[in-house]
C-alpha cells in the first residue's frame, strides 16, 4: 500500500523567512500526482500546490514552491518569505488512479 | 493495526436513496472529521465532532448528518442522494491539543460515493 510520510510534525519559521517541510512517499507506480494542502485554525483544507509525476519541472505558486524528487520519492514544500497567514497545519498527499493517501501533517507557526 | 478505517470502499447507489459510511479509528483520538472531496481533488470539512462538540460547515445539507455511537467511530449518513453528492468521502481523527487546536490528523482511506 502507499503510504505517505511527513517527518516533522512540528515547524516553526520567522516571518519574512523561508521554511521547508519535508514528505516522502512510498510507490510502485510511475504516473502519478503530489498535494500539498494546507488547514488553518478554520479547518477548510485549501490545496496548495500539485505536481504531476511525469513532469520533471517542479511546480510552483507564487511563494510556494516544490522539491520533486521522483527517483528519491520526496516532495517538499518550500514556502519563501512567510507571511503570518500561513501558519497552519500542512498535508501532503499521494494519488494514484483516484486513491489518495494523506501524510500525517506538519504544523507550522510563524513568528513575527 | 489499521489507524482510521472506513467502509465501505466504495458505494454506487440510486438517486433519493439513504445510505451510510462508516468510520473507526483506534488511535484513541477525541476528534474526528468528514471530508468531502470533489472531482478536483479540493478538499471540504463536513463536520468535526467530539464528545463535547459538533461543528457542522454551514454549506453541508442537512440530508449529511453524522452519528457517534461511541468515541471511537463517526458515521456518516446521508438521506435522500442527488447526483451531485457523488464523491470521495474521507473520514480523519485527531488528538485534542492542550490549546484546543487541530492537532495532527490521520485520515482514512476514503470512500468513494457514486450517485446514478
Amino acid at each position: 500500500a502507499q503510504t505517505v510520510t511527513q517527518s516533522q510534525p512540528e515547524m516553526s519559521v520567522q516571518e519574512a523567512e523561508t521554511v521547508t517541510l519535508s514528505c516522502t512517499y512510498d510507490t510502485s507506480e510511475s504516473d502519478y500526482y503530489l498535494f500539498w494542502y494546507k488547514q488553518p485554525p478554520s479547518r477548510q483544507m485549501i490545496l496548495v500546490i500539485r505536481q504531476e509525476a511525469y513532469k520533471q519541472q517542479n511546480a510552483t505558486e507564487n511563494r510556494f514552491s516544490v522539491n520533486f524528487q521522483k527517483a528519491a520519492k520526496s516532495f517538499s514544500l518550500k514556502i519563501s518569505d512567510s507571511q503570518l497567514g500561513d501558519a497552519a497545519m500542512y498535508f501532503c498527499a499521494y494519488d494514484y488512479n483516484n486513491d489518495m493517501r494523506f501524510g500525517a501533517g506538519t504544523r507550522l507557526t510563524v513568528k513575527p | 493495526d489499521t489507524a482510521v478505517s472506513q467502509t465501505p470502499k466504495y458505494l454506487v447507489t440510486q438517486m433519493g436513496n439513504d445510505k451510510s459510511i462508516k468510520c473507526e479509528q483506534n488511535l484513541g483520538h477525541d476528534t474526528m472529521y468528514w471530508y468531502k472531496q470533489d472531482s478536483k481533488k479540493f478538499l471540504k470539512i463536513m463536520f468535526s465532532y467530539n464528545n463535547k462538540e459538533l461543528i457542522i460547515n454551514e454549506t453541508v445539507p442537512n440530508r449529511f448528518s453524522p452519528k457517534s455511537p461511541d468515541k471511537a467511530h463517526l458515521n456518516l449518513h446521508i438521506n435522500s442522494l442527488e447526483l451531485g453528492d457523488s464523491a470521495v468521502y474521507f473520514c480523519a481523527s485527531s488528538q485534542d491539543s492542550l490549546a484546543g487546536a487541530p492537532d495532527t490528523q490521520y485520515f482514512g482511506p476514503g470512500t468513494r460515493l457514486t450517485v446514478l
